[in-house]
């Protein structure tokens, strides 16, 4: 079995703001998969990012970056100087050997105010 | 590169009826997965096909059922609709090759269901 947990619901930043978006995972598998999406309001999922269990180098893509932290089963997406077209729902997933299907957690709707 | 189509974009149903969607993937990927995304319930997995294979499927009553075609594309039908089946059904396109799904999964833009 496998589980995504995000906690924040709902953030709401400024313009300019750091955010980050939490997500903790759960797998019996040491094989694994992490995903990130955005949802914007058009409702297409937008992939973000993906990382395997045994990469755990953290990312920077532009303003975008990841922390993944295997000992606590936490992959945490932090984007910097965020702007309003950062505004949507982001989900995290996780995809194991055993399970071969995402599960998402239940997302984290952005608000960036101007 | 033409990314994920799925049609209709929007449908409504009256409860009772079927329902027909479809999905066709990025050209040359095999891997057809669809999900249902609902206010209540989130996204959930309904089933996964693999050149024209059902691989996997979800915790979904019978009523859902999908199939693949020889060129990938994928339909997936709801039967005897109920007012709850109303949801945006996503499709995900994958250039999986049959082991473990460390491959992106790029994703249509879904058809919005609504039953009344």
């Amino acid at each position: 079995a496998q589980k995504v947990t995000q906690a924040q619901t709902e953030i709401s930043v400024v313009e300019k703001e750091d955010v980050t978006l939490d997500c903790v995972y759960e797998t019996r598998d040491t094989t694994y998969y992490l995903f990130w999406y955005k949802q914007p309001p058009s409702g297409e999922l937008v992939f973000l990012i993906r990382r395997n269990s045994f990469d755990e180098q953290n990312e920077i893509s532009g303003r975008y970056s990841w922390n993944f932290q295997k000992s606590t089963s936490s992959f945490n997406f932090t984007i910097t100087a965020s702007q309003v077209v950062d505004s949507a729902v982001y989900f995290c997933a996780v995809n194991s050997g055993s399970a071969r299907q995402l599960t998402f957690g239940s997302g984290t709707q952005l608000t960036v105010l101007p | 590169k033409a990314g994920v189509t799925q049609t209709p974009r929007y449908l409504i149903k009256t409860r009772g009826q079927q329902v027909t969607l479809s999905c066709s993937p990025i050209s040359g990927h095999r891997s057809v997965s669809w999900y249902q995304q609902t206010p209540g319930q989130g996204l959930q997995f309904l089933f996964e096909y693999f050149s024209e294979t059902q691989r996997n499927k979800g915790n979904f009553p019978g009523r859902f059922s999908g199939r693949q075609f020889s060129n990938s594309r994928s339909e997936m039908n709801v039967s005897t609709l109920e007012l709850g089946d109303s949801a945006l059904y996503l499709c995900a396109s994958s250039g999986d090759r049959g082991v473990i799904s460390g491959y992106g999964y790029t994703f249509g833009s879904g058809t919005r269901l609504t039953v009344v």
